[in-house]
């Protein structure tokens, strides 16, 4: 069974720190895909990055970057330089499958992350 | 593209009433799925359609009632509301040629006293 585990549930840090946030997956799948989304306190879901089963090199987009590791199955969020604006629910995902099924997405129980001023 | 709608935004239900949530996507998605989000807890799978006419259930779907009349439409039905159905409702979709990311709709804040 799949399975997606955030064991962290808040976090708070001062603003310009480094912070991670953590996840690990369960899957008997070898095809899958990892997600992670936002969702801040207006309450919509934004969708920040899908990585595929078969994809581990890690990615940087700005401030953000994501460390796959099969090996360890997790899929780690590190937020750089952290600011106010960052303060949101992080969801990390699972869906397993290929594109041609129904691939339902799995959500782990998220992460409230708070940046203080 | 208007993308995934949702209506209505806010809802406040009394014990026993029905009601429909409504969504509808202009992407052409052939996927679409209800999910609900509990006061600090992640998303749970309710229904989902592979397409007009083809539903399934998914992680809780105890409570609801979907149709796909449509490709656009996926329609999530409260029969008898309860308070453990309190709760933001979003739907989502996704097509089948891409990489599996689901685009979601803005929710609906349900409550039920």
């Amino acid at each position: 069974a799949q399975k997606v585990t955030q064991a962290q549930t808040e976090i708070s840090v001062v603003e310009k720190e480094d912070v991670t946030l953590d996840c690990v997956y369960e899957t008997r799948d070898t095809t899958y895909y990892l997600f992670w989304y936002k969702q801040p306190p207006s309450g919509e879901l934004v969708f920040l990055i899908r990585r595929n089963s078969f994809d581990e090199q890690n990615e940087i987009s700005g401030r953000y970057s994501w460390n796959f590791q099969k090996s360890t199955s997790s899929f780690n969020f590190t937020i750089t330089a952290s600011q106010v604006v960052d303060s949101a629910v992080y969801f990390c995902a699972l869906s397993e499958g290929t594109y041609s099924s129904a691939s339902k997405i799995i959500f782990g129980s998220g992460t409230r992350l708070s940046i203080r001023p | 593209n208007a993308g995934v709608t949702q209506t209505p935004k806010f809802r406040i239900l009394k014990i026993g009433q029905s009601m429909t949530l409504q969504c509808t996507q202009d992407m052409n998605h052939n996927y679409m799925y209800w999910y609900r989000q509990d006061p600090g807890m992640g998303l749970k799978l309710i229904y989902y359609s592979v397409g007009a006419g083809i539903t399934d259930k998914g992680e809780v779907p105890n409570g609801y009632n979907v149709s796909r009349s449509t490709t656009e439409d996926f329609p999530l039905r409260l029969e008898l509301a309860a308070p453990s159905q309190t709760s933001v409702y979003f739907c989502a979709s996704r097509y089948t040629g891409t990489d599996n990311e689901q685009f979601f709709g803005p929710g609906t804040r349900l409550t039920v006293l």
